[in-house]
């Protein structure tokens, strides 16, 4: 497609769950990164792919949070044994190279931990 | 470190009305800064983008200038619509840190007919 896609678009899941988080980057853009939206702590970002390595995973919460990137496309973004705060939009976006700065958004997935 | 401020919303304005969201930065060196804006129920568009001092960024009616001397991203617009309801997003591109987005906490926007 034309554009970052993620899926799923929701899912809800129980506590102590394990999820994975799909993202399809812009064919061809070379940066990946991960954003997180929720009420109490607005548009945080989590971890950086340049290519298939992650320079900066500074963002993560905690070590319950890990992604990876194969192929220098698809993405997956993990969360073990989820917790009720985990829940919150996580969103994607794709950046085509070191000279272009503007990211690219895909819809997200809501995520609810109950 | 560097950070976004944008003023608190909601906005509420009549159609027609003229907007201004404000928007300031902290930052060290020159990022570029963006406007991003989230309709209901979809995901993050850009709006606008300006890379360097005195660039003005435009689309859809919106126009932002990026003033290095008060540190600012004003997003203006001289007639609002209903569409325009939403919320925006200013955001600026972390050069020293992998280019990562530093957002402000969102302005909504809402627009009575």
């Amino acid at each position: 497609g034309a554009g970052v896609s993620q899926s799923p678009s929701n899912k809800v899941t129980e506590k102590g769950k394990d999820v994975e988080l799909r993202c399809d980057p812009i064919s061809g853009h070379t940066a990946l990164y991960w954003y997180r939206q929720s009420l109490g702590q607005g548009l945080e970002f989590l971890i950086y792919f340049q290519g298939n390595s992650a320079p900066d995973k500074s963002g993560l919460p905690s070590d319950r949070f890990s992604a990876e990137r194969t192929g220098g496309s698809v993405s997956t973004l993990t969360i073990q044994r989820t917790q009720q705060e985990d829940s919150a939009v996580y969103l994607c976006a794709s950046r085509r190279d070191i000279l272009q700065e503007t990211q690219y958004f895909g819809p997200g997935t809501r995520l609810l931990v109950l | 470190g560097n950070s976004v401020t944008q003023m608190e919303g909601p906005v509420t304005l009549s159609e027609e009305a003229f907007l201004t969201i404000n928007c300031t930065y902290t930052a060290t060196g020159y990022p570029s800064l963006f406007w991003y804006v989230q309709y209901p129920g979809e995901g993050l568009q850009l709006l606008l983008k300006a890379t360097k001092a005195d660039d003005k960024g435009s689309n859809k009616g919106f126009e932002a200038t990026y003033r290095k001397e008060t540190t600012s991203f004003h997003l203006e617009k001289g007639s609002v619509q209903v569409s325009d309801s939403a919320v925006y997003f200013c955001a600026l591109s972390d050069r020293d840190s992998s280019y990562k987005l530093i957002f402000g906490s969102g302005t909504r926007l809402l627009v009575r007919p």
